[in-house]
């Protein structure tokens, strides 16, 4: 089993449809959780980060974490056509001087149709 | 304020070849990792290197390695290039050592073919 699960899509929305890409993972000693955004041949960008469990908004974006289900969620509220891009989810932990490592999912493929 | 920066964008390499990567962090940032990321999957951590050390290593082998100079910049280095070594490499900066160094900004990668 992968540490880290994301489903590959790709989803096709179209525009101002509410967006929610998901990842679960099965280390528990994950805290740290974000997401990231990559556009085609470009380096990651980084979105959002949350430690441990609960939301946090950023415009329209909200990211969720239920640690007791092993569960995290990215929402995109009135997506738009320049939303297109590959979203990442990326958790590391800070137990044992092992904080260093970003693990990532395999990425889901969005494209919002205008 | 500048971001991460990498060079080459492109390289083709031949088998059994030898190739030096090379990364700036971002102003402030005194942290960088380093990634690989294949064709359709996610990134995957080969090493990490603060205060010119290595400071966490991935599943990679010992011909993967890397430096890091007192200015912060870092380089990666691979030897006897194999097909399999074709990949996106990005370098990741952070802000501080040891507890945020989650918080990782991506330079936009080097493209690596191997023939």
């Amino acid at each position: 089993q992968k540490e880290v699960e994301q489903d590959p899509g790709p989803l096709s929305v179209p525009e101002g449809a509410i967006v929610s890409l998901n990842c679960t993972y099965s280390n528990s000693a994950f805290q740290y959780f974000m997401w990231y955004r990559q556009y085609s041949r470009k380096g990651p960008e980084l979105l959002m980060y949350t430690y441990s469990s609960g939301n946090k908004e950023d415009g329209r974006f909200t990211a969720q974490v239920d640690k007791s289900s092993k569960y995290i969620s990215l929402f995109i509220r009135d997506s738009q056509p320049s939303d297109s891009a590959t979203y990442l989810c990326a958790m590391s932990s800070n137990s044992g001087g092992s904080n260093y490592k970003l693990t990532f999912g395999k990425g889901t493929l969005l494209t919002v149709n205008p | 304020e500048t971001g991460v920066t990498q060079s080459p964008t492109h390289l083709i390499k031949t088998r059994g070849q030898q190739v030096t990567l090379r990364c700036s962090s971002q102003s402030g940032h005194n942290t960088v990792s380093w990634y690989q990321q294949a064709l359709g999957q996610g990134p995957q951590f080969i090493f990490q290197y603060y205060r010119e050390e290595e400071n966490g290593r991935g599943n990679f082998p010992p011909r993967f390695s890397g430096l890091q100079f007192p200015n912060y910049s870092s380089e990666l280095n691979v030897n006897a290039l194999e097909l399999d070594d074709s990949a996106l490499y990005l370098c990741a900066s952070s802000p501080l050592g040891g507890l945020s160094s989650y918080e990782q900004y991506f330079g936009p990668g080097t493209r690596l073919t191997v023939t």
